[in-house]
């Protein structure tokens, strides 16, 4: 079992639609979770992070935390074409103070 | 305000060559990750360091690669000798540590190709 899991997509939604993207992790005593975008040849960027159970919103970005079902989402709200990229889970696993990244979901806004 | 400054962009080697990346953190930052990126493992934790000493180089290939941090504003990754299959895009980011998460902030990273 990976340690964090996404699926790869694509993931396409029409403009102005929610994009929805999601992950799950293996270690139960991670603490902190974090979104990344990566452009095609860029570096990731980083979006959002969130370390408590619920929701935290962010402009057009709302990060969701289940700790429980092990489980983190990222929606987009009102997607637009500039969001198309791909988009990284990433986990700090308990004792351990730097970044476990899932492979990344790409997604495509189609204008 | 710079960000993370990595270099070279683009590196070409031959295979047995060595190669040596250099990343700059940015200023303040006390940790340095070093991550390797492609098509088939995506994103990988190769080494990290907390106020310039190495604390976790579980993700070290091989002994073919070492890293050094001399100090809080310099680190190399050192590939010696390369060979074709570490072609990737080599990644440093660099973080400032405190009790709560380990926000990461990428450079631009380095393509580097061995033939």
């Amino acid at each position: 079992q990976k340690e964090v899991e996404q699926n790869s997509g694509p993931l396409s939604v029409p403009e102005g639609a929610i994009a929805s993207l999601n992950c799950t992790y293996s270690d139960r005593g991670s603490q902190s979770f974090f979104w990344y975008r990566q452009y095609s040849g860029k570096s990731p960027e980083l979006i959002m992070s969130i370390y408590s159970n619920g929701d935290k919103e962010d402009g057009r970005f709302t990060a969701q935390l289940n700790k429980a079902s092990q489980y983190v989402s990222l929606l987009i709200r009102d997607s637009q074409p500039s969001d198309s990229a791909t988009y990284l889970c990433a986990v700090e696993q308990a004792g351990r103070r730097a970044l476990t990244f899932g492979s990344g979901t790409r997604l495509q806004v189609q204008p | 305000d710079a960000g993370v400054i990595q270099s070279p962009r683009h590196e070409v080697t031959e295979m047995g060559q060595e190669v040596t990346l250099r990343c700059k953190p940015i200023s303040g930052h006390n940790s340095l990750f070093w991550y390797r990126q492609t098509m088939m493992r995506g994103l990988e934790l190769l080494i990290y360091f907390n106020n310039n000493v190495p604390i976790d180089d579980s993700g070290m290939p091989e002994d073919r690669f070492s890293a050094k941090m001399p100090n809080a504003s310099f680190s190399t990754l050192k590939i010696q000798p390369s060979e074709p299959r570490d072609s990737a895009v080599y990644f440093c980011a660099s973080s400032l540590a405190w009790t709560g998460g380990v926000e990461a902030f990428f450079g631009q990273g380095t393509r580097l190709t061995v033939v």
